[in-house]
């Protein structure tokens, strides 16, 4: 069993709709983080949270300490969200910037 | 400030070659961490240097190494490449050593024939 898991692993969905991907984890953490990923590589860092909520325009990211689940929500999507999005986690007890990813969630927006 | 830069960003290499990537972090940052994402692993760890030493190494063979300088640029070198090296090779920076948001550079696309 990974440490980090993502749902779905694939999100087809269409413009405007309210998205969801889920991310549970098995580890002790320090941090969660969530990326996007385009075609092409490039990874982009959209939230780092330890705790309770974080909103950046369209995006939310929460997480529940307790449960060990984290949840990226996009609102009112467009196809340019089209992409991969990771969930990593900073396990606690260790030092340094080492991150543990799930396994990824590609999701298309279709216009 | 200028992004995380990553050189070369493609690469085609030969079965028992050498490859040396470089990175070059966000000015003011003095960690970088290393990444291998394949098709079939997902993203993995290879290795972080803070301050120029080995702070964290993932569980990867010696045939991956690197090393960091005192401008915090750093570069991996992997030796007698297999055909399961081709990858995508990512770097990231962050200010400090823990609990800092990273900064991922575009990667180098490697390619072993």
């Amino acid at each position: 069993k990974n440490e980090v898991e993502q749902s779905p692993q694939n999100l087809t969905a269409q413009e405007g709709e309210f998205i969801t991907i889920n991310c549970s984890y098995s580890v002790g953490i320090s941090a969660l983080h969530w990326l996007q990923q385009h075609p092409g590589g490039g990874i982009v860092s959209l939230f780092m949270l330890s705790s309770g909520k974080k909103k950046h325009g369209r995006l939310i990211a929460t997480i529940n300490i307790q449960e060990k689940h984290s949840s990226l929500h996009i609102t009112a999507s467009h196809p340019r969200d089209s992409a991969v999005y990771i969930c990593a986690v900073s396990l606690s007890g260790t030092s340094g910037s080492r991150l543990t990813f799930g396994e990824g969630t590609q999701l298309t927006v279709n216009p | 400030k200028a992004g995380v830069t990553q050189t070369p960003r493609y690469l085609i290499k030969t079965r028992g070659q050498q490859v040396t990537l470089s990175c070059s972090p966000i000015s003011g940052h003095r960690s970088v961490s290393w990444y291998q994402q394949t098709p079939g692993q997902g993203l993995q760890f290879l290795f972080e240097y803070f301050s120029e030493t080995q702070r964290n190494k993932g569980n990867f063979p010696g045939r991956f190494s690197g090393r960091q300088f005192s401008n915090s640029r750093s570069e991996m070198n992997v030796s007698t490449l297999e055909l399961g090296d081709s990858a995508l090779y990512l770097c990231a920076s962050s200010y400090g050593d823990r609990g800092y948001e990273q900064y991922f550079g575009p990667g180098t696309r490697l390619t072993v024939t």
